[in-house]
């Protein structure tokens, strides 16, 4: 089946700083998201990415869609504590297909 | 827009016993619904997919029987656990998924903690 490599499994940055994660695949995606999760609570959705190359932004968040579709990156710029989670990435088929395969996450720790 | 919510939000029920978790899309229409289970420090694991007013469609080595999933209308969707045992202890996720033009953007609950005793 469809497998998503996430990396970094772990991050533990200093507040202040910027942070980046990727997702790659085997296989092409219509569509990448990427969720945040805190502790004992559902994923947020955070970015969609629907075009390929496509770069999206949100407040301090930026994510790419890889021009391949076969990847894409989240980028948080000036992280603050409450950046802390696990943040997953996702790829959709598309069309009727709507499942997701989710990457294993990236957890997220920010020193003050 | 686009809640989902889910109740209850922890339960803890006997071995063999069945449980029923909830889940509703409070301000739209969701056509599909999806039920994931996440062990600690993993990832989440597609159940089933479940459209309103057909049957669910259960990934493989998920047993439909143990898991029971009934969308009856199209902001309601349930789960029921039957004779839970102590390896059914997870935490399970549901998500909802309505048109948004071209996409089907899916929309998580806030979980459900399941243990079994």
């Amino acid at each position: 089946g469809q497998q998503l490599n996430q990396s970094p499994q772990f991050m533990f940055i200093q507040e202040g700083e910027d942070v980046s994660m990727n997702c790659t695949s085997s296989s092409i995606f219509n569509t990448w998201l990427w969720y945040k999760q805190d502790p004992g609570e559902g994923p947020v959705l955070l970015i969609a990415l629907y075009k390929a190359g496509e770069l999206t932004s949100n407040g301090r968040l930026t994510a790419q869609f890889g021009i391949t579709r076969k990847d894409s990156f989240l980028n948080i710029s000036a992280s603050i504590p409450s950046d802390v989670g696990i943040y997953f990435c996702a790829g959709q088929g598309g069309g009727s297909n709507y499942k997701l395969t989710f990457g294993k996450g990236t957890l997220l720790t920010v020193n003050p | 827009g686009a809640v989902v919510s889910q109740h209850p939000s922890r339960v803890i029920c006997k071995s063999g016993t069945s449980v029923k978790i909830e889940c509703r899309s409070l301000d739209f229409q969701a056509t599909t619904m999806f039920w994931y289970r996440q062990f600690p420090k993993q990832s989440l694991m597609l159940m089933a997919t479940s459209n309103e007013g057909s049957k669910a469609t259960y990934e493989q080595g998920v047993e439909k029987d143990k898991f029971l999933i009934n969308h009856a209308s199209l902001t309601l969707s349930t789960l029921t656990v039957t004779s839970a045992h102590p390896e059914d202890s997870s935490f399970y996720i549901c998500s909802a998924a309505g048109s948004q033009g071209i996409t089907y953007e899916q929309y998580f609950g806030p979980g459900t903690r399941l243990t079994v005793t």
